[in-house]
């Protein structure tokens, strides 16, 4: 099984459509979780941290079973400037070396 | 936001020779990482460099492949020796300190020809 999978998509919605991504993880020991936005031809950059009791920021949720080792995040009202890959990571510590899932594209369409 | 800087930004270079690339951070910081993002991939993680100590290489990664140096604080390289067209792909260096930290690098475009 890998350390992190995601569904890789594409996912092609149209604008203000809802769109949820989904993403499990092999390591019971995780501790933290983050989903990362990475643009065509860019670096990734940190989108949100995950927390166990689910978090939201603007339109973006993400919520957290660690039972299931099971991460989502939900875009709500999606904008064309949403498409871009959504990447799953975790790590087992703060400060310790980041794994990355595959990544989830997500194209928004007018 | 944190400052991380990357040297070169891309280059072309011909199978069998080597190429350093360059991490500059603005800020000390005890762990710096590295990754590689081949096309249409995510992230893998070649190794992370602790100052003042060799190098940890995960799994498939090697030391005399990627030599490493973290002479400081603020600042890394990474080598990727006897090049192929194989190694071509973005290297990112990852400053990590603490959960808020978390950012990288521009990357820097390899392609081996």
């Amino acid at each position: 099984r890998k350390e992190v999978e995601q569904d890789p998509g594409p996912f092609n919605v149209p604008e203000g459509a809802t769109v949820a991504f989904n993403c499990t993880y092999s390591n019971s020991a995780s501790q933290s979780f983050f989903w990362y936005r990475q643009d065509c031809r860019k670096e990734p950059k940190l989108l949100m941290s995950v927390y166990s009791s689910g978090n939201e920021d603007g339109r973006f949720t993400a919520q957290l079973n660690r039972a299931s080792q099971y991460i989502s995040l939900l875009i709500r009202d999606s904008k064309l400037s949403d498409s871009a890959t959504y990447l799953c990571v975790v790590n087992k510590q703060a400060g310790t070396a980041l794994i990355f899932g595959k990544g989830t594209t997500l194209s928004v369409s007018s | 936001s944190a400052v991380i800087s990357q040297k070169p930004s891309r280059d072309i270079c011909q199978r069998g020779t080597s190429l350093t690339i360059q991490c500059q951070v603005d800020s000390q910081v005890t762990m710096m990482f590295w990754y590689r993002q081949q096309p249409g991939q995510s992230l893998t993680l070649i190794a992370t460099a602790n100052q003042g100590s060799e190098a940890t290489y995960e799994s498939g990664f090697v030391i005399d492949k990627f030599p490493i140096s973290r002479p400081n604080l603020t600042f890394s390289t990474l080598t990727v020796s006897n090049m192929s067209p194989e190694d071509s792909s973005i290297y990112l260096c990852r400053r990590g300190q603490g959960r808020e930290t978390q950012y990288f690098g521009p990357g820097t475009r390899l392609l081996v020809l």
